[in-house]
């Protein structure tokens, strides 16, 4: 048990939509950081988050936003969503804001029909 | 950000062979970070590596940073079953960069 803890485990939605990622970092974690792993395919970085601000920002659609909460969990908000966007979201936190080792959450596979 | 290069994609081995995958990037890393995800799993971290030159060892998994800091190796000796999985290498200084990792199965 990494002690990242992500919800829901499963969502299934149409194309159009609007759905939210939750995240919860391991205990005294202060980054989070999102990731897009699309079917065998490798890890897409989003955008990571430190102690409530934006550390860091990747691959992210315009279409997609993230935010962290004072109490440090995380939400990742993606919007008219497309078929391209089913994946599997992985949700990772860490002490510091770089160079440290991150602990991943078990993910949240996105369906879009 | 830039990508560190990781190949082979993919690696085939039967079980008892030694398996390496390796990571390039063209630019000076801070670190080097590798991970493995088990099939339907998440990643898990394995070790951090930062001095150049720098080799570790978990059992049969022995690390390496080279001497330039631009490139690291993982190798697995006498592969077993459980070795099974997508090896990513990872670096998280100014930006957020992952290898598109190594898948290796393993026939017994």
């Amino acid at each position: 048990d990494s002690g990242v803890t992500q919800t829901p485990k499963h969502l299934i939605t149409a194309t159009g939509q609007r759905v939210t990622l939750r995240c919860s970092p391991r205990s005294g974690d202060l980054s989070v950081y999102w990731y897009q792993q699309s079917l065998d395919q490798g890890l897409q970085f989003l955008i990571q988050y430190y102690n409530g601000e934006e550390r860091a920002k990747g691959n992210i659609l315009e279409r997609f936003s993230a935010q962290q909460f004072p109490d440090l969990h995380s939400e990742l908000n993606l919007s008219s969503l497309e078929l391209g966007d089913s994946a599997l979201y992985f949700c990772a936190s860490s002490v510091g804001s770089f160079n440290q080792p991150q602990h991943f959450g078990d993910g949240t596979r996105l369906s879009i029909l | 950000g830039q990508q560190v290069m990781q190949i082979p994609q993919y690696q085939h081995v039967q079980e008892g062979e030694d398996f390496t995958t390796y990571c390039n990037s063209s630019t000076t890393l801070s670190n080097i970070q590798w991970y493995k995800q088990r099939p339907g799993g998440h990643p898990v971290f394995l070790i951090q590596l930062v001095k150049s030159g720098e080799v570790k060892k978990q059992k049969r998994l022995t690390f390496q940073f080279g001497e330039a800091k631009k490139n690291s190796s993982l190798h697995i000796t006498a592969t077993q079953t459980t070795d099974v999985g997508t090896y990513f290498c990872a670096n998280n200084n100014n930006d957020m960069r992952f290898g598109a990792g190594t898948r290796l199965t393993v026939k017994p």
